[in-house]
């Protein structure tokens, strides 16, 4: 069973632009989270979505937002990038058959802002 | 709101001997509380999970934690250390629904 896939692994950006990244979840999964990680702040939480709903937020600025699909796939999406939102960014994904509390995070997109 | 402190950053330890990671949480609930390993450029892998019940919980990899309430405390131990756990180690908490509340994470070394 394959497990969670985020695309891309690497991205550089400069500040000013905006990003997207993906997420393909667990098959089966319908919950999908997504977490920021740097060494300043360690793992936050940005957001978490449930059948195309956004179930529960951070306490992230208005330009991280995101989104599911039909399919329980999730991207996130920053806006006007800052040099403080270079960070690997992870997405975990959960189920009621594995228990919700149990997330399966993917390698993580590491995002570099010049 | 729920947080979740890791006492040492770096912890280093000789091949073969006792890993002791330690984790204290805050909650005025009874906490689900959770360790997670990760390994350069990779993601983060359950090691184990408490939920109410049971104060010593087994994971993978012949790590176990156990939890103790009075002292809230909830550390992570090995009786071997070997050269493939060097890794970075997270405690974390759920907070509410599926948000998880992390730990600063603690990198443990394994000297040969």
């Amino acid at each position: 069973k394959a497990g969670v896939t985020q695309t891309p692994r690497y991205l550089i950006k400069t500040r000013g632009q905006q990003v997207t990244l993906s997420c393909s979840p667990i098959s089966g999964h319908r919950s999908v989270s997504w977490y920021q990680q740097t060494p300043g702040q360690g793992l936050q939480f940005l957001f978490e979505y449930f059948s195309e709903t956004q179930r529960n937020k951070g306490n992230f600025p208005g330009r991280f937002s995101g989104r599911q699909f039909s399919n329980s796939r999730s991207e996130m999406n920053v806006s006007t990038l800052e040099l403080g939102d270079s960070a690997l960014y992870l997405c975990a994904s959960s189920s009621q058959r594995t228990g919700w509390d149990i997330q399966y995070f993917g390698a993580g997109t590491r995002l570099s802002v010049l | 709101a729920q947080s979740v402190t890791q006492l040492g950053s770096h912890v280093s330890v000789s091949e073969g001997a006792l890993v002791l990671l330690r984790c204290n949480y805050s909650s005025s609930v009874p906490p689900y509380l959770f360790w997670y390993v990760q390994y350069p450029n990779q993601g983060l892998q359950l090691l184990l999970k408490y939920t109410t019940g049971a104060t010593l919980v087994k994971g993978i990899n012949g790590f176990e934690a156990e939890f103790k309430k009075s002292e809230t405390s909830f550390h992570l131990t090995k009786p071997s250390a070997h050269m493939s756990d060097a890794a970075e180690y997270f405690c974390a908490v759920v907070e509410y629904g599926n948000k998880l509340v992390f730990g600063a994470g603690t990198i443990l070394r394994v000297k040969s």
